[in-house]
């Protein structure tokens, strides 16, 4: 069966710090992977990756896909509280086009 | 660009009751996806739309779960004789094709009582 993994569930952090959220997955036929910012309403695209070392980057936050280890990174520098939400992977299979998330990191930023 | 629109953003039902949630995509999106979320889980995908056909129902529940996209207006979640375990987080996404990330509407909270 398809898993998207992510991890931690939550994270907790000051102002300033740089955080780092994993994404692992174990899906059939790999077409690409998404990170979506989720707040307290819809979640908001962030990045696609579907070349493997290819970082994605705006302005503060940054991706990388590694399809040897199945695995995705998303890194937050200079965290502000508006970072605050909860933070979805997403992977998509080439024979459909349903997205296969995981639960999600809940990243708290305190001042 | 309005956006994908989902009305209402909450919905209060009774047990038994139909619930029915609707879904207008952004501008020029002919693919509609609807997602459920429990809480403190991830988005699990229900269905998936194209103009007038349903292309993957495979995330949906067997009975009383039914989607549609017609030709005009909004695409429609239809969930008849509502239980408690329905209530949840509905989102509806929209995408110009199946190359790029969807955009998700703000989501309607179904509420069973």
């Amino acid at each position: 069966e398809d898993k998207v993994v992510q991890s931690p569930l939550s994270l907790v952090v000051h102002e300033g710090d740089t955080v780092t959220l994993n994404c692992s997955y174990e899906v059939t036929n790999f077409r690409s992977l998404l990170w979506y910012k989720q707040e307290k309403k819809a979640p908001t695209f962030l990045f696609m990756l579907t070349s493997s070392g290819i970082e994605k980057k705006s302005g503060r936050l940054s991706s990388i896909l590694d399809k040897k280890e199945l695995s995705s990174i998303l890194n937050i520098t200079a965290t502000q509280t508006g970072d605050s939400a909860i933070y979805l992977c997403a992977v998509a299979r080439g024979d459909t086009d349903k997205l296969i998330f995981g639960t999600g990191t809940r990243l708290q930023v305190f001042p | 660009n309005a956006g994908v629109m989902q009305n209402p953003r909450h919905l209060v039902r009774r047990r038994g009751q139909e619930a029915r949630l609707r879904c207008s995509p952004m501008k020029g999106h002919s693919h509609v996806y609807w997602y459920r979320q429990l809480p403190e889980e991830g988005l699990k995908f229900m269905v998936y739309l194209q103009k007038e056909n349903i292309i993957d129902e495979s995330g949906m529940p067997k009975e009383r779960f039914s989607a549609e996209f017609p030709k005009e207006g909004p695409s429609i979640l239809r969930i008849q004789q509502v239980v408690r375990g329905d209530s949840a987080a509905y989102f509806c996404a929209s995408s110009m094709d199946s190359n790029y990330g969807y955009t998700f509407g703000s989501g309607t909270r179904l509420t069973v009582v």
